[in-house]
């Protein structure tokens, strides 16, 4: 079965630190890009974070850059997200995404089900 | 920065066509992809590529892209449609990263 599936998420002090996780299964993992899209609570789909499909680049939303670190595990099919420093308007449900690119075109063709990240003191 | 303007919501009685619009700046360089998300629900492809429908989405949704504006068109619209819908480019005139626009929420009258 082609899924995604987070885990990882809870509540979180601002300035600690959270891993997120996203598990791939049935589809061959190394050969696409792997994206975040977190939405916040009531809002919009809001993009975060990207990596290529072999690990050679990463991009980032602004107002993550130097906080957030995207990465992946090709033996084990897994996506992460370490979560630096959290603010509380990072608070969201995370989504973990697969992205389809072509000549520098990017869309998100599967998506998981999310995993709930709130900060808070 | 580039922005994706959608109105926030709209309505529209069954059977009807409900049409999405997506503004944003020298559309006819990018590639438009829409969204639909169900309440509670995670997000699910429905056009791509400015008009091709994604697999197991129906004909009666369809999606095109001129000058400034990008269109998500349903037609005979059932209660099911009911839902959110994001229009999203993927943008590389600075540092590449993904947009979404602001969502539009269609209700079935």
């Amino acid at each position: 079965q082609v899924q995604l599936v987070e885990s990882g998420g809870g509540v979180v002090q601002p300035g600690r630190s959270l891993r997120l996780s996203c598990a791939a299964s049935g589809f061959g993992f190394s050969a696409y890009d792997m994206h975040w899209v977190r939405q916040p609570p009531g809002k919009g789909l809001e993009w975060v974070a990207g990596i290529w499909y072999d690990g050679s680049n990463q991009n980032y939303k602004d107002s993550v850059k130097g906080r957030f670190i995207i990465s992946r595990d090709a033996s084990r099919s897994t996506l992460s997200l370490q979560m630096n420093n959290p603010r509380p308007d990072d608070t969201a449900v995370y989504f973990c995404v697969r992205g389809i690119r072509v000549r520098g075109i990017i869309y998100f063709d599967l998506w998981g089900l999310g995993t709930l990240v709130s900060v808070s003191s | 920065s580039y922005v994706l303007t959608q109105p926030p919501s709209m309505s529209v009685a069954p059977g009807k066509t409900a049409t999405i619009t997506c503004g944003g700046h020298n559309f006819e360089s990018k590639s438009v992809h829409w969204y639909q998300q169900k309440a509670g629900q995670a997000p699910v492809l429905v056009i791509y590529y400015d008009s091709a429908r994604q697999t197991g989405i129906p004909q009666r949704f369809s999606g095109s892209n001129s000058g400034d504006t990008a269109t998500l068109t349903i037609s005979r619209v059932e209660a099911g449609d009911e839902a959110d819908y994001y229009c999203q480019v993927w943008d590389t005139s600075g540092d590449q990263r993904g947009l979404f626009g602001g969502g539009t929420k269609l209700t079935v009258l």
